[in-house]
């Protein structure tokens, strides 16, 4: 599979629990990306990666949002204390440099608190 | 003020017929770029077209084409011979060229199209 990849796709969180959300890249892709999508709504911007250097992080909502890519590949999104206005599918991009048109998206998680 | 705007919420197209999904946009960058996605009920995004806010021509890939008017900061896109499989969320998108650096792509609400037998 050279596609981009999400896991979990589906996760159930009780309110104030933390959860972290993790996306595969495709392999060599520079830029990486995280949006939020609320039901019904189109995807909102999150945050930037170029390799591991974490970019621009204005789109997060709180500071109980986190994301991170030690090693420019792999990267986590960690929401802490959950709320339920959380709940949305959160969904990850990555291109294969920063001037490159095309963003490839991964299938998404569903995240679900109550 | 929304920077991308798609005021249909649905759509509905015979198959076979060709159907235009409305987008206008908000900015003031000279270099932006614009870009239609299908999202079908799997949720994957799925690119579909490009248009620089440069280029001469209106894009064409297969049997999608965006309209573009630039004075009228208008990026249609239009699906032609319509088939089952085209029924799905349709988002437009900006990235403008001036912003964090971050390239970070802005999306409307979408449209919901949904193709008949």
């Amino acid at each position: 599979g050279a596609g981009v990849s999400q896991s979990p796709r589906y996760k159930v969180a009780k309110r104030g629990q933390d959860v972290a959300l993790r996306c595969d890249p495709i392999s060599g892709h520079v830029s990486l990306f995280w949006y939020q999508q609320a039901l019904g709504q189109g995807p909102e911007f999150l945050t930037y990666f170029q390799n591991e250097a974490q970019l621009d992080k204005s789109g997060l909502p709180s500071d109980r949002f986190f994301a991170e890519r030690p090693e420019g590949s792999v990267s986590t999104l960690k929401i802490q204390r959950t709320q339920q206005e959380d709940s949305a599918v959160y969904l990850c991009a990555s291109s294969l440099a920063p001037r490159v048109n095309e963003q490839y998206f991964g299938p998404g998680t569903r995240l679900t608190v109550t | 003020a929304q920077k991308i705007t798609q005021t249909q919420p649905g759509m509905f197209v015979q198959e076979k017929e060709a159907v235009t999904l409305d987008c206008t946009y908000d900015t003031s960058d000279p270099s932006y770029g614009l870009f239609w996605y299908k999202q079908p009920s799997s949720g994957e995004m799925i690119f579909l077209i490009y248009q620089g806010s440069y280029d001469q021509q209106n894009a064409t890939e297969g049997r999608y084409s965006l309209n573009f008017q630039k004075a009228r900061k208008s990026a249609n896109l239009v699906i032609s011979a319509s088939q089952l499989g085209d029924s799905a969320m349709y988002f437009c998108a900006m990235r403008e060229a001036s912003g964090a650096g971050s390239y970070q792509l802005t999306f409307g609400k979408g449209t919901k199209l949904s193709v008949i037998p």
